[in-house]
């Protein structure tokens, strides 16, 4: 059974400062790696796709990847409160995406 | 931006009934999806969906459930005999090319009562 593991949270983090959202996963063949941001009562929305090892940055968001650790992370820099939601690490599986349970973010006025 | 759309927004129907969820992907996608997330829970797959025929399935897409691409815009989900297990957010997605980003359209909340 291919499992994505991420802390529940809640993470707590005041406004301007950087969030770290974690992930493992369980499948060492998996290749393509996904952060999607859901707010309460709504879709699923793509933050950033990686699929290599290292760092990728868009904006405010940097994906870290290490396929050795089966360790995939989400950053968030100068955090404002509409980053407030839950953060779903997904991996893909064959022709499907798995997802973690999410980490709920805070971000504190 | 092209985007995933779904109907209904919300549907209610008693237990044993059929239902059929729509969605429509984006238009140059080749690949589609159905997830559910049961309230409080993670999401998760149910059927994916390429060249007019399954791809892959879960556990959870039994008999009960069935796709179809009736027309070269629609993607449809039937639920034949609804359990009040049902209950749940149904997300569809689609993706251009198999094993990149899968864009969710907005959900149809299944109520079974």
């Amino acid at each position: 059974q291919k499992e994505v593991e991420q802390n529940s949270g809640p993470l707590s983090v005041p406004e301007g400062a950087i969030a770290s959202l974690n992930c493992t996963y369980s499948d060492r063949g998996s290749q393509s790696f996904f952060w999607y941001r859901q707010y309460s009562g709504k879709s699923p929305e793509l933050i950033m796709s990686i699929y290599s090892n290292g760092d990728k940055e868009d904006g405010r968001f940097t994906a870290q990847l290490n396929k050795a650790s089966q360790y995939v992370s989400l950053l968030i820099r100068d955090s404002q409160p509409s980053d407030s939601a839950t953060y779903l690490c997904a991996v893909r599986g064959d022709d499907k995406i798995i997802f973690g349970k999410g980490t709920r973010l805070h971000i504190l006025p | 931006e092209p985007e995933v759309t779904q109907t209904p927004s919300h549907q209610v129907t008693q237990m044993g009934q059929e239902v059929i969820l729509r969605c429509v992907p984006i238009s140059n996608h080749l690949y589609f999806y159905w997830y559910r997330q049961i309230l409080g829970q993670k999401v998760e797959f149910l059927v994916s969906f390429y060249n007019n025929e399954i791809s892959e399935k879960s556990e959870i897409f039994d008999d009960q459930f069935s796709v179809e691409r009736p027309d070269g815009s629609n993607f449809t989900l039937k639920i034949r005999s609804t359990k009040l297990e049902d209950s749940a957010m149904y997300f569809c997605a689609s993706g251009r090319n198999m094993g990149n980003e899968q864009f969710f359209g907005p959900g149809t909340r299944l109520t079974v009562l």
